[in-house]
């Protein structure tokens, strides 16, 4: 059964602080690898990973892919308390229809 | 262009009563998604379609059916709800032709008495 996994499940920081957060998959014919920002509605997309070792930008969020230890990060530097949300990393597995999506972390960025 | 519309926002059910939850995109794309969403759960997939005319069950499919109408439409029901089935329900489409992202609708919050 495929499985995606993310750490932490929560986490308070700063505004100012740099955050990782981290996200381990098993999937059947892996993909590609999605990165969604939730605020209080539907998951907005950020980044979508497909090669090992080529950061995606954008704007203070970056985020790469390993492919041989199967796993992914999301790079926040300088946070803001806009930036306080969940994020949900999600891959397509089997056949590339079924989308399996992590539990998320919940992040929040204090004054 | 609307992307993914689901209807309606809000429901409150008693137990036991039943309801269709209606899901459309027209951006052409070939699947389409149902999931629920609990307090630190993520999103948990109940049902997914690959195309028109295919379904199958995701991680929570008990108690739900789904019918792909047709390519743009994808509706999820209950049949006798149950409070345990009181979340927020997301729909969302994907193209299958490359690596593309899913879209989502705007969900429906759903409280069962």
């Amino acid at each position: 059964e495929d499985k995606v996994v993310q750490s932490p499940l929560s986490l308070v920081v700063h505004e100012g602080d740099t955050v990782t957060l981290n996200c381990s998959y098993e999937v059947t014919n892996f993909r590609s690898l999605l990165w969604y920002k939730q605020e209080k509605k539907a998951p907005t997309f950020l980044f979508m990973l497909t090669s090992s070792g080529i950061e995606k930008k954008s704007g203070r969020l970056s985020s790469i892919l390993d492919k041989k230890e199967l796993f992914s990060i999301l790079n926040i530097t300088a946070t803001q308390t806009g930036d306080s949300a969940v994020y949900l990393c999600a891959a397509p597995g089997g056949s590339n229809y079924k989308l399996t999506f992590g539990k998320g972390t919940l992040l929040t960025v204090n004054p | 262009n609307a992307g993914v519309t689901q209807t309606p926002k809000f429901q409150v059910l008693k137990t036991g009563q039943s309801m269709t939850l209606q899901c459309a995109q027209d951006m052409n794309h070939n699947s389409m998604y149902w999931y629920r969403q609990d307090p630190g759960m993520g999103l948990r997939l109940i049902y997914y379609s690959a195309s028109e005319g295919t379904t199958d069950k995701g991680e929570v499919p008990n108690g739900y059916n789904v019918s792909r109408l047709n390519k743009r439409e994808f509706s999820l029901r209950l049949e006798s709800a149950a409070p345990s089935q009181t979340s927020v329900y997301f729909c969302a489409s994907r193209g299958t032709d490359s690596n593309t992202e899913a879209f989502f609708g705007q969900g429906t919050r759903l409280t069962v008495v």
